[in-house]
């Protein structure tokens, strides 16, 4: 099974960075997800991870270390709309996506 | 449009009502997926289906059933509902593969009452 942590809430203001912390422990790990979730909606995907190191896409990047059991996803320039919650998942070898509970992200103008 | 699509939207029954969800997916996407949604719980997986004609069980399936005669409908259906089973429903799906990002429907919001 899967263990995530990530914390529940944070809060940034608009232009800052913000960091999101992921935690796991796995019995079989076969890639890291970031989606977000704005309220009322479903998630969409923002971010894979399965090779240790940084992937960037624009505003979001996103790490890991396999060792550690550890991601981040990393919020640059942070605009109003980014206020939502951000969930970090864990794939398994079955192909099987759990999720931590989520954090949720305020942007103060 | 592609994607997925759940029915109903939103849905208020009575316990002890038998329940079907519908969702159907146009993306030839071979992988399935039903999660529910409660506040500080984050997403749990119901039930999962890699390929037309198989099913598995995900961390939270009792008083779930599901079936996948063909690539496109993945129906989850709750035999007797019960309050606790009060939440919001997404499906989605997924290529097995690579990446294997998946793809979420709008949420089916059931209130057992």
């Amino acid at each position: 099974g899967q263990n995530i942590d990530q914390p529940t809430e944070m809060t940034a203001t608009e232009g800052a960075i913000v960091q999101i912390n992921c935690t796991y422990q796995t019995s079989g790990f076969n890639g890291l997800f970031w989606y977000q979730q704005h309220a009322g909606e479903a998630p969409t995907f923002l971010s894979y991870n399965v090779l240790d190191g940084l992937e960037e896409k624009g505003r979001f990047s996103s790490f890991l270390s396999r060792s550690k059991g550890y991601s981040y996803l990393l919020l640059k320039e942070l605009q109003m709309k980014d206020s939502a919650s951000y969930l970090c998942a864990v794939r398994d070898r079955d192909y099987k996506l759990s999720f931590g509970a989520g954090t949720t992200v305020t942007v103060r103008a | 449009i592609a994607g997925i699509t759940q029915a109903p939207t939103s849905q208020i029954l009575a316990a002890g009502r038998r329940m079907t969800l519908r969702c159907t997916q146009d993306m030839r996407h071979n992988a399935m997926y039903w999660y529910r949604q409660d506040l500080g719980l984050g997403l749990r997986l119901i039930h999962y289906s890699n390929t037309a004609g198989t099913t598995g069980k995900g961390e939270v399936p009792d008083g779930y059933s599901v079936s996948r005669a063909n690539t496109d409908d993945f129906p989850l259906t709750l035999a007797s509902a019960v309050p606790s089973q009060t939440s919001v429903y997404f499906c989605a799906s997924s290529k097995t593969g690579e990446s294997g990002e998946l793809f979420f429907g709008e949420g089916s919001r059931l209130t057992v009452l």
